[in-house]
């Protein structure tokens, strides 16, 4: 049984440009949902993907976008970086949404905008 | 909305203690309670999971407790070792992921 996996580890950007995080599921999970953990806080919901489309989102502007993909693997698109935007970033996948049976989560993406 | 609490926010102990770290959260509509651990720079593994009918899960030394009518979890850490220094982190299942505590940034000293 296979983890999540997340890629890549670690990404430097500019201000201004335009990212994608990859992430694939546990295997049997239908659900990805990612996070965005700033340093010293909690990670903060963004969005989540059932069965390829959006169910769930968090207090994220629209420049954070998402795709899940019919082998329930799953993008995050952030447009228009901030210097903000930088954080790890984690994915999670579970089986179901509203699902009593947990998380598991990826290594995560560190972010850096400069 | 739904607020998760951790109190305390740091906790430094020696070797061999028994120790408790809390949880609270403000909506009692969970589906589930996880207990997580950070490591610096790292993902989060997941240590326990208790579902809303359950009220507690065990696994090794460590054991955590769900009250939803009070809205409060806790995690109970028997005989700490050096190598459980880590942010804990706890968090709610909700329709809309997880909501997580800011963290209990714990260290034991050797």
């Amino acid at each position: 049984e296979t983890g999540v996996t997340q890629s890549p580890t670690h990404l430097i950007k500019t201000r201004g440009q335009q990212v994608t995080l990859r992430c694939s599921s546990q295997s049997g999970h239908n659900t990805v949902s990612w996070y965005q953990q700033a340093l010293g806080q909690g990670p903060q919901f963004i969005f989540q993907y059932y069965r390829e489309e959006e169910n769930g989102r968090g207090n994220f502007p629209p420049r954070f976008s998402g795709l899940q993909f019919p082998n329930y693997s799953s993008e995050l698109n952030v447009n228009a970086l901030e210097l903000d935007d930088s954080a790890l970033y984690l994915c999670a996948s579970s089986l179901g949404w509203r699902t009593p049976y947990g998380y598991t989560f990826g290594s995560g993406t560190r972010l850096t905008v400069v | 909305k739904q607020e998760v609490t951790q109190i305390p926010a740091a906790l430094s102990v020696p070797e061999g203690e028994n120790l408790v770290l809390n949880c609270s959260f403000t909506d009692s509509a969970i589906y589930n309670l996880q207990w997580f651990r950070q490591d610096p720079g790292k993902g989060l593994t997941s240590l326990l999971l208790i579902q809303s009918s359950q009220r507690e899960q065990t696994s090794g030394r460590l054991n955590a407790s769900l009250d939803k009518s009070s809205g409060r979890s806790t995690l109970y850490i028997a005989a700490s070792q050096p190598g459980d220094s880590a942010t804990y982190l706890c968090a709610g299942g909700g329709a809309d992921g997880l909501t997580f505590g800011k963290g209990t940034h714990l260290i034991i000293q050797p």
